[in-house]
């Protein structure tokens, strides 16, 4: 198990454009994560998963986020018409669901919009 | 809601010295549990030590303790001994029944040799 891995590390895209990222969990967990760090500050809760159903999404996701996790392993993270102020390090976690389990983080995909 | 603050922007320490990071937190849950992560550089979040709040023990991992003082909502992190290998963001956070974790704004910890 080499842990929760995040594609690609780092993305520079044009404001307007499309990205899209994913994130491969710790594979016996059924919980994934993704939440959004700006420079300086803490991770900002965006949305979870609990197998292929997305439970929660928090008001900072606009409509113009979307996730996935379509059988309930890897997830995806699209944001379309980007903007300056989506520039952010993205990082995805996972866990076992158990009560009190701690939250295993990718290394993350830092997003300049340009 | 929940929160989490963390009024430490930086700290320092002097290599072999003991440094204690401070995090209050506030929630409406009786059943929650709390964890200090750590992020170096590299940016990889790492556990760094975890604390249920039914215990009264505080938790403790070889270098790394807590001082939980429920009722005043106070969680926080002492490092004995520091090594250079310290050095990053340490980040105190809460958690509930939806074990979505809530993080407080981070302290950059400084070791200094």
């Amino acid at each position: 198990d080499t842990g929760v891995s995040q594609n690609p590390r780092h993305k520079i895209t044009k404001r307007g454009q499309n990205v899209t990222f994913r994130c491969d969990p710790i594979s016996e967990h059924n919980r994934l994560y993704w939440y959004r760090q700006t420079l300086g500050q803490g991770p900002e809760f965006l949305t979870y998963f609990q197998n292929e159903a997305q439970l929660e999404k928090s008001r900072l996701l606009s409509d113009r986020f979307s996730a996935e996790r379509p059988k309930g392993s890897f997830s995806t993270l699209e944001i379309q018409r980007t903007e300056q102020g989506d520039s952010a390090m993205y990082l995805c976690a996972s866990s076992s669901g158990r009560f009190n389990s701690p939250l295993h983080f990718g290394n993350g995909t830092r997003l300049t919009v340009t | 809601a929940q929160t989490v603050t963390q009024s430490q922007p930086e700290m320092s320490v002097q290599e072999a010295e003991t440094v204690t990071l401070s995090c209050t937190y506030d929630t409406s849950e009786s059943d929650y549990y709390l964890f200090w992560y750590k992020q170096p550089p590299s940016r990889q979040m790492i556990l760094v030590i975890r604390q249920e709040a039914y215990k009264q023990q505080n938790a403790t991992e070889n270098r790394f303790s807590v001082n939980f003082q429920k009722a005043a909502k106070s969680f926080s992190l002492k490092i004995s001994d520091s090594q250079l290998g310290d050095a990053a963001m340490y980040f105190c956070a809460l958690g509930g029944g939806a074990q979505k974790l809530v993080f407080g704004q981070g302290t950059r910890l400084t070791i200094n040799p």
